[in-house]
Formats: structure tokens, sequence, C-alpha cells
């Protein structure tokens, strides 16, 4: 039973560029979220999203959407980027409605 | 509003001896939700423990117990007999107010040295 898996594992950007983060969710999880980890502080939820659209919304801004597809894997994009981007980025899965969350190893952001 | 306090940075240990992890929480729901995450250095988050507020009791897996005190709003974490292995990042986290999306304190770094 594959657990989160998310893609690519380190990822170093210019600012001002675009990224896209993949996750694909444990079997038989419908519900994705991200999160974003800055160094030496806990995971900041960025967003959720079910039945492919986004349910709810941390403090984030705009810069930062997402997709959800069919088969409930998701895609994280900030556009834009700023320096104070660099973080671990963490994908979540779970079953609508259940608390538990399973997480991925997260991609390492760098932005330069 | 909720939040999570997790006073201790970091805690250094040698294996074998007993080791605590504090948490204290706010919120003005009174259903809610706390946990406690492992992070190892490859990052993922590994989930311990989930405990509602209606279930003051406190519960040992191994050699984890945790203590639930709603008069102190705390929810401790004990390692007893720590190993190396236990070396991690541990976070708690609360989910209140109807929502899944637990928020999370800074996390305490625990080491173990042999």
């Amino acid at each position: 039973d594959a657990g989160v898996t998310q893609s690519p594992t380190h990822l170093i950007k210019t600012r001002g560029q675009q990224v896209t983060l993949r996750c694909s969710p444990k079997s038989g999880h419908d519900t994705v979220s991200w999160y974003q980890q800055a160094l030496g502080q806990g995971p900041q939820f960025i967003f959720q999203y079910y039945e492919e659209e986004e349910r709810q919304r941390g403090n984030f801004p705009d810069r930062f959407s997402g997709h959800q597809f069919p088969n409930y894997s998701s895609e994280l994009n900030v556009n834009a980027l700023l320096l104070g981007d660099s973080a671990l980025y963490l994908c979540a899965s779970s079953l609508a409605g259940l608390y538990e969350q399973y997480f991925g190893p997260g991609t390492r952001l760098t932005v330069t | 509003a909720q939040k999570v306090t997790q006073a201790q940075t970091e805690i250094s240990v040698v294996e074998k001896e007993d080791v605590t992890l504090d948490c204290v929480y706010e919120t003005r729901d009174t259903t809610y939700y706390l946990f406690w995450y492992k992070q190892p250095p490859s990052g993922e988050l590994v989930f311990l423990i989930r405990r509602n507020s209606f279930d003051e009791q406190n519960e040992i897996s191994g050699r984890y117990s945790w203590n639930f005190q709603k008069s102190t709003s705390s929810f401790n974490f004990t390692i007893t007999a720590s190993q190396v292995v236990d070396s991690a990042v541990y976070f708690c986290a609360l989910a209140s107010g109807g929502s899944y999306i637990p928020t999370f304190g800074r996390g305490t770094s625990l080491i173990v040295h042999p």
C-alpha cells in the first residue's frame, strides 16, 4: 500500500519564477492538504482540496494556487517566487470527514 | 483563534533517560482534537496519537505515553527509556471549531545521545 508521494524531492528556483509541486495521496484517500514548513517552524496550512475543489484555505496569498485531479492527485503552484517562499512543502492526504492525515516526505524548495 | 505552544525548542538527553515534551494549547471551543506528530530527518511527519477533548484518559503505547489535562490545557508527551532512534522533531497540534485542519506548534527537537 503506497503512502503519500511527492515530487520532486528538491527544487531550486530563482526569484520571480513559477513552480509546480506534485502529490499523490495514499491509496483510498480523497482529500489532499498542502502545508508550508519554514526552517525551525511548524507546518502552516496552505489549502485543502476535495472533489477537485478548494475547500479550505489558510492565510496565503493568491500566488499560491492548486489543483486536484480526478484520480485525487494534486498540484501546488506558486507564482512570482519570493525568497521567503523557500521552505519544505508537505502534502497530506486523508479521507473526508476524518482527522487522521498522512504526510508525504515533502519537497524542499529553495528560492535564490 | 487557536494556538499551540511548545516552549521547549530543543531537548538533549542520553540514551535510556526519560524525557517529557510539553504542549500547551488555547481554544475557545469545547470540542477539539489534539495530536502529536514525529518528524525524523527525512522530513515526513509521522502521526503518533489523536485525542479528543472529551477523553482525558491518559494513554500508553510502548515507551510512549501522553498526559492530557484540560485543567491546565496541556497535552504532554513522555518517552520512557529514550533511544537514539527517537531523535526527531516532535510537533503538537490542535484542531477545533469543526475544522479538520490542525494548527501546529513550533516543534521540539529531541536529540538522544548514545
